[in-house]
C-alpha cells in the first residue's frame, strides 16, 4: 500500500554515465515533485509538474530532464552524472486544489556517482 | 515565503512532551505554518499546520501566537521514534490550486532521550 514509491532505493554509478530514477504515486494526486537533499542535508525542490504539465523548473542543470508519462509516475533522467550529482532525491505529490496541500515524500534515491 | 528560524537541537525526556519552537516574523496574511519532520534515511512526513488558530491532530498540535510571529509544535508524549529533524515552513496555502516547491530550512534536530 505504498503511496509514494521510488526505484531504485540505491545507485551507484560511474561519472559521466546516464541513469534515470522512477517515482510512482498511488494517491490519485494530479502535482508531482522532485527534491534533492545533498550531503549537508539541505532539501531543495528541483521540479514540479501537475498533470504532466512542468510547473517548476528550478535552477538545475539541464542535464536533469523530469518525464511525466501520466499523471501517477514522474521520472528523472539524468545524463552525463558528474560527482556533485550524488545525493539523495525524494519524489513527493500532492493534490492541486484545497488550501494547504500536504505533500508526500518518497523514500528517497541515493545515488552516489563515483 | 517568509523565513524560519528553529533552533538547531533539542533534546526531550521520553514520555515527556516536546516543544518544538520556530520564530517567523515576516510571516504575512495568507501563510500558513507547516510542520514537516524526517526521520534518519527516509523522506520528509507531513505532520500538521495552521493559519491562525491552535491545531491538533493524531500527531500533534500547533499553537500560533496571537500576532502570528511564532508557533511551537507540541509532540505530547514523545517516544524514541520521534526522534527526528523538524522543520517549520511558512507559506501560501494553495488556494484554487498550486505546485510551489516547500522551502526547506535547517530544522532543529530533535533527539529523544530514554
Amino acid at each position: 500500500d505504498t503511496a509514494v514509491s521510488q526505484t531504485p532505493k540505491y545507485l551507484v554509478t560511474q561519472m559521466g554515465n546516464d541513469k534515470s530514477i522512477k517515482c510512482e504515486q498511488n494517491l490519485g494526486h494530479d502535482t508531482m515533485y522532485w527534491y534533492k537533499q545533498d550531503s549537508k542535508k539541505f532539501l531543495k525542490i528541483m521540479f514540479s509538474y501537475n498533470n504532466k504539465e512542468l510547473i517548476i523548473n528550478e535552477t538545475v542543470p539541464n542535464r536533469f530532464s523530469p518525464k511525466s508519462p501520466d499523471k501517477a509516475h514522474l521520472n528523472l533522467h539524468i545524463n552525463s552524472l558528474e560527482l556533485g550529482d550524488s545525493a539523495v532525491y525524494f519524489c513527493a505529490s500532492s493534490p492541486w486544489t484545497g488550501v494547504g496541500e500536504t505533500q508526500y515524500f518518497g523514500p528517497g534515491t541515493r545515488l552516489l556517482v563515483l | 515565503d517568509a523565513k524560519t528560524t528553529q533552533p538547531p537541537s533539542m533534546d526531550c525526556a521520553e514520555g515527556r512532551a516536546a516543544n518544538l519552537p520556530c520564530n517567523h516574523s515576516t510571516i504575512s496574511g495568507n501563510e500558513y505554518v507547516y510542520w514537516y519532520r524526517q526521520i534518519h534515511s527516509q523522506g520528509p512526513q507531513y505532520i500538521i499546520h495552521g493559519l491562525k488558530n491552535n491545531e491538533t491532530n493524531e500527531m500533534a498540535s500547533l499553537i500560533i501566537t496571537e500576532d502570528r510571529k511564532s508557533s511551537t509544535l507540541i509532540l505530547p508524549h514523545a517516544t524514541l521514534r520521534d526522534t527526528a529533524v523538524y522543520y517549520c515552513i511558512v507559506r501560501v496555502g494553495a488556494s484554487g490550486g498550486g505546485a510551489d516547491g516547500l522551502t526547506f530550512g535547517k530544522g532543529t534536530h530533535l533527539i529523544i532521550q530514554p
